[in-house]
C-alpha cells in the first residue's frame, strides 16, 4: 500500500530564515505530487503540483519554491520566510498520469509559524 | 465544478450511523462527487467517492440520489475517532490537459460523536 510522509511535524522559525520541508511518498512510481497550503479558518490553496523529476508547476506567485529531485520526492522550499508564509503545509499525491478529477491522498501536514 | 452545501455542524451518539448530507444542485453529468475528512490538526483524509451508483469501502457507503443533486455519506458504526470536518466537493472526472486542478474544500460539517 502507499504511504507518505512529511518532515517536519511542526516548525518554528524567524522571518527571513530560509525553510526546507521535505515529503516521500511510498508503494507507487511516478506519482503526481502536490503542494498545499491551508492558513487557519481558510480552505486549501494549491501551491505547486508535478508530474515527473525536475517537472514543477506554480499555481500562485509567491515566497516559495518547490523541486523533484527524485521520484518520489518532493521539496518546499524558502530563501526567506515571511510572516504571511505561516500556515499548515500539507503535500499530496495521486496516480500518474491525470491530473484533474484523480483521487488524491495527503500526508500529515506541517505546521509552520514564522515569528 | 459545482458547488456543494452541506450543514455545518452535527452529532451522533457513538455506535449509530453517522448520515451527513451534501447538496450539489449544479452538478454536471461528468462529474463525481468526493468525500473527504480532516481530523483536527491532521491532513485530509480521503473517505469514498461515486458518479451514479451508491458505493461502499472500508470506511464509508455513498448514497447519491436518482437526480444526483444531493448524497449522504454514512458511517454505519461511528466511533469517537470519526469526530472530524467532512468535506463534500464534486469534481470533473479525470483528463489530462489544461493542467492540475486543486482540491477546494468548502465550510464541511463538522461531526462531533457523542460518548
Amino acid at each position: 500500500s502507499q504511504t507518505i510522509h512529511q518532515w517536519p511535524a511542526t516548525l518554528v522559525q524567524p522571518v527571513g530564515s530560509p525553510l526546507s520541508l521535505e515529503c516521500t511518498v511510498e508503494g507507487t512510481s511516478n506519482p503526481n505530487l502536490y503542494w498545499y497550503r491551508q492558513a487557519a479558518g481558510r480552505g486549501l490553496q494549491l501551491l505547486f503540483y508535478s508530474v515527473g523529476i525536475g517537472q514543477i508547476s506554480s499555481e500562485v506567485p509567491q515566497n516559495l519554491s518547490a523541486s523533484r529531485p527524485q521520484d518520489r520526492q518532493f521539496i518546499l522550499s524558502s530563501k526567506k520566510l515571511l510572516l504571511s508564509d505561516s500556515g499548515f503545509y500539507l503535500c499530496a499525491w495521486s496516480p500518474p498520469g491525470l491530473l484533474r478529477g484523480e483521487t488524491q491522498y495527503f500526508g500529515p501536514g506541517t505546521r509552520l509559524l514564522v515569528l | 465544478d459545482a458547488k456543494t452545501t452541506q450543514p455545518p455542524s452535527m452529532d451522533c451518539a457513538e455506535g449509530r450511523a453517522a448520515n451527513l448530507p451534501c447538496n450539489h444542485s449544479t452538478i454536471s453529468g461528468n462529474e463525481y462527487v468526493y468525500w473527504y475528512r480532516q481530523i483536527h490538526s491532521q491532513g485530509p483524509q480521503y473517505i469514498i467517492h461515486g458518479l451514479k451508483n451508491n458505493e461502499t469501502n472500508e470506511m464509508a457507503s455513498l448514497i447519491i440520489t436518482e437526480d444526483r443533486k444531493s448524497s449522504t455519506l454514512i458511517l454505519p458504526h461511528a466511533t469517537l475517532r470519526d469526530t472530524a470536518v467532512y468535506y463534500c466537493i464534486v469534481r470533473v472526472a479525470g483528463y489530462s490537459g489544461g493542467g492540475a486542478d486543486g482540491l477546494t474544500f468548502g465550510k464541511g460539517t463538522h461531526l462531533i460523536i457523542q460518548p
